[in-house]
């Protein structure tokens, strides 16, 4: 089976400008988890999705959105871009209702930079 | 929100058994203990998870005491290829939101 893939791999924005990255999920997984990753701060929960539903959300700003399709693959949104959101994008799907309880598995990760 | 929190770094010969503690003295009631290993431009990988006392799979055990509010991560005999960094991620009450640790920088010396 393919793994989780996260496109762009690589993402070079300025303030103020809005980006979008797409993760896909292991096939069959139908929840699918995005975090993001800094020095600073470490792995942050963003939000949580199953079956096209948000199932939780981390205390990130309403700049940070998401979504997930019926075939499970989901996309992420930031607007208005700041300085400190450059991060690793890392996006995680799980076979379960949700990551809680289930193994996880991670892509690659968007490394986010914003000029 | 409480902080799960870990030492930020470990060193060990070859050979040896690490043990890493993971403090969260606010997981969930029902949420699961789960550690992760993450080496450099990757994204982590399942190590092993718990809820309570002892798990054990064929790289690493976990321990959980009766209160849940620590864990620690046990790895025997390190090689090289474990150098990495590990975390564990657990559910913190009341708003259910996942949280990771602070992560722990494992160095393995020849």
């Amino acid at each position: 089976k393919a793994g989780v893939t996260q496109t762009p791999r690589y993402l070079i924005k300025t303030r103020g400008q809005q980006v979008t990255l797409s993760c896909s999920p292991i096939s069959g997984h139908r929840s699918v988890s995005w975090y993001q990753q800094t020095p600073g701060q470490g792995l942050q929960f963003l939000f949580e999705y199953f079956s096209e539903t948000q199932r939780n959300k981390g205390n990130f700003p309403g700049r940070f959105s998401g979504r997930q399709f019926s075939n499970s693959r989901s996309e992420m949104n930031v607007s208005t871009l700041e300085l400190g959101d450059s991060a690793l994008y890392l996006c995680a799907s799980s076979f379960g209702q949700g990551a809680r309880g289930n193994e996880q598995f991670f892509g690659p990760g968007t490394r986010l930079t914003v000029l | 929100l409480a902080k799960t929190t870990q030492p930020i770094s470990m060193d060990s010969y070859e050979g040896q058994e690490v043990n890493i503690t993971c403090s969260h003295n606010n997981i969930a009631t029902n949420d699961y203990i789960t550690w992760y290993q993450q080496f450099p431009s990757q994204g982590p990988r399942f190590i092993i998870q718990g809820y309570k006392t002892k798990v054990t799979n064929e790289v690493a055990s976990l321990f959980i005491p009766a209160d849940r509010k620590s864990s620690t991560l046990s790895l025997p005999r390190v090689s090289l290829s474990d150098t990495a960094v590990y975390y564990c991620l657990v559910g913190d009450t009341g708003n259910e939101k996942l949280t990771f640790g602070t992560g722990t920088r494992l160095t393995i010396i020849p």
